[in-house]
């Protein structure tokens, strides 16, 4: 099984609509979790850190369900410029490797009017 | 304040060329990553330096990659006889390093290599 996985998408929703990713990750350990967007051809940024059961930030919601080891990224009232591609990273549980990030392939959202 | 910066922006080199990529991590961030991302595909994990600890070289593809970082602060990737296969964005990041922090990592806007 991959440490990280995320659909791929596209997810092709209209504008206004509710969409939400899953991603599910192997290392039961996993002590946090950090949702990176990255748009096309630029560096990944940081859009929400998870650290208990969940995060919620304006319209961008983050669930953390630890028994089936998957976390979810909600998007109410979807916006074009929410068009990206979101990554899922879960962090090592593992002191030693507490700091070494597993990227998810990610899952492209394209927003349309 | 300044964020991370990487150079060149793009480099094209012919199969077989040795080429270096600097990383100028963010000022006081104690740790380093070297990421790759092919098109399309995910970010792939190269190697992490943590202030003055050994680096966690488990990433690197092959010998022909090694990374240095001097004085705790830059650091600069080397792909040593480049093949084709090694084209893809090379992306580095930054992070503080605190017990129980965040650490969240900064990524520079990376170096788009191109091997003919």
């Amino acid at each position: 099984r991959k440490e990280v996985e995320q659909d791929p998408g596209p997810f092709n929703v209209p504008e206004g609509a509710t969409v939400a990713f899953n991603c599910t990750y192997s290392n039961s350990a996993s002590q946090s979790f950090f949702w990176y967007r990255q748009d096309c051809r630029k560096e990944p940024k940081l859009l929400m850190s998870v650290y208990s059961s969940g995060n919620e930030d304006g319209r961008f919601t983050a669930q953390l369900n630890r028994a089936s080891q998957y976390i979810s990224l909600l998007i109410r009232d979807s916006k074009l410029s929410d068009s990206a591609t979101y990554l899922c990273v879960p962090r090592g549980g593992d002191t030693g490797t507490a700091s070494k990030l597993t990227f998810g392939t990610g899952t492209r959202l394209q927003v349309t009017l | 304040g300044a964020g991370v910066s990487q150079s060149p922006s793009n480099k094209v080199t012919e199969k077989g060329k040795d080429v270096e990529l600097r990383c100028d991590p963010i000022s006081g961030h104690t740790a380093l990553y070297w990421y790759r991302q092919s098109l399309g595909q995910g970010l792939e994990f190269l190697i992490y330096f943590q202030g003055n600890s050994a680096p966690d070289k488990s990433g690197l593809p092959s010998d022909r990659f090694s990374a240095e970082r001097t004085g705790g602060s830059v650091s600069t990737l080397t792909i040593q006889r480049t093949q084709q296969e090694d084209s893809a964005v090379y992306l580095c990041a930054s992070s503080l390093q605190t017990s129980g922090g965040n650490n969240e990592q900064f990524f520079g806007p990376g170096t788009r290599l191109t091997v003919l």
